[in-house]
């Protein structure tokens, strides 16, 4: 059983176009993540929720919506896609007395 | 062809030989710190954590060493295989602003057959 798994792996899309990443853990941890990788490895957060309600929100484009609809799943909107949201997206999960578990990974490509 | 990481420092090391792979960390109210380990195509895993009111912890083949005073991180791998050739990195925790891990820049290893 994949303790974190995101769909999908890769995505290819054009630049405006909309699309969705989906993130589901079975650690039952109630607070769950949202990750950017740049070309360049620096990993950097974007959102983080805890039992469905959202506690991070660092500063990042409002073309990004995460939504939480159960604790175990936290999933990522964006809107109107530009080349610089190329990269990859890591979502995660952890618990009260457990650290951080990632997924493997969702490789944007704008074109 | 993936460019990816081509700035990132790099640590050649030996087969057999003993690894250090340093940290620097910026936010003197972190309480818990984690070194992942990134294979190519992966997520980061976990190695090993260390909390704030400790300064050294052992693992198997993995040692961290946290200096709070110069807020300095270290994991040391003790024989190092070809497969602990990966990206190496440190993360910090801050409770207070909602658990937020934040990351280093990432070390890469390559281990020479």
């Amino acid at each position: 059983d994949t303790a974190v798994s995101q769909t999908p792996k890769y995505l290819v899309t054009q630049m405006g176009n909309d699309k969705s990443i989906k993130c589901e853990q079975n650690l039952g941890h109630d607070t769950m993540y949202w990750y950017k990788q740049d070309s360049k490895k620096f990993l950097k957060i974007m959102f983080s929720y805890n039992n469905k309600e959202l506690i991070i929100n660092e500063t990042v484009p409002n073309r990004f919506s995460p939504k939480s609809p159960d604790k175990a799943h936290l999933n990522l909107h964006i809107n109107s896609l530009e080349l610089g949201d190329s990269a990859v997206y890591f979502c995660a999960s952890s618990g009260s007395f457990t650290g951080y578990t990632f997924g493997s990974g969702t490789r944007l490509t704008v074109v | 062809g993936e460019s990816v990481g081509l700035h990132l420092p790099t640590l050649s090391v030996q087969e057999g030989d003993n690894s250090i792979i340093n940290c620097a960390y910026s936010n003197s109210a972190s309480d818990y710190f984690i070194w992942y380990k990134q294979e190519s195509g992966k997520g980061p895993q976990f190695i090993i954590d260390i909390r704030s009111n400790m300064d050294k912890r052992q693992g198997q083949r993995v040692t961290v060493l946290l200096n709070k005073t110069v807020k300095h991180l270290s994991l040391q791998i003790a024989a190092t295989q070809p497969g602990d050739s990966a990206v190496y990195f440190c993360a910090e925790r801050d409770k207070a602003a909602g658990n937020k891990l934040t990351f280093g820049g990432g070390t890469r290893v390559l281990v020479k057959p």
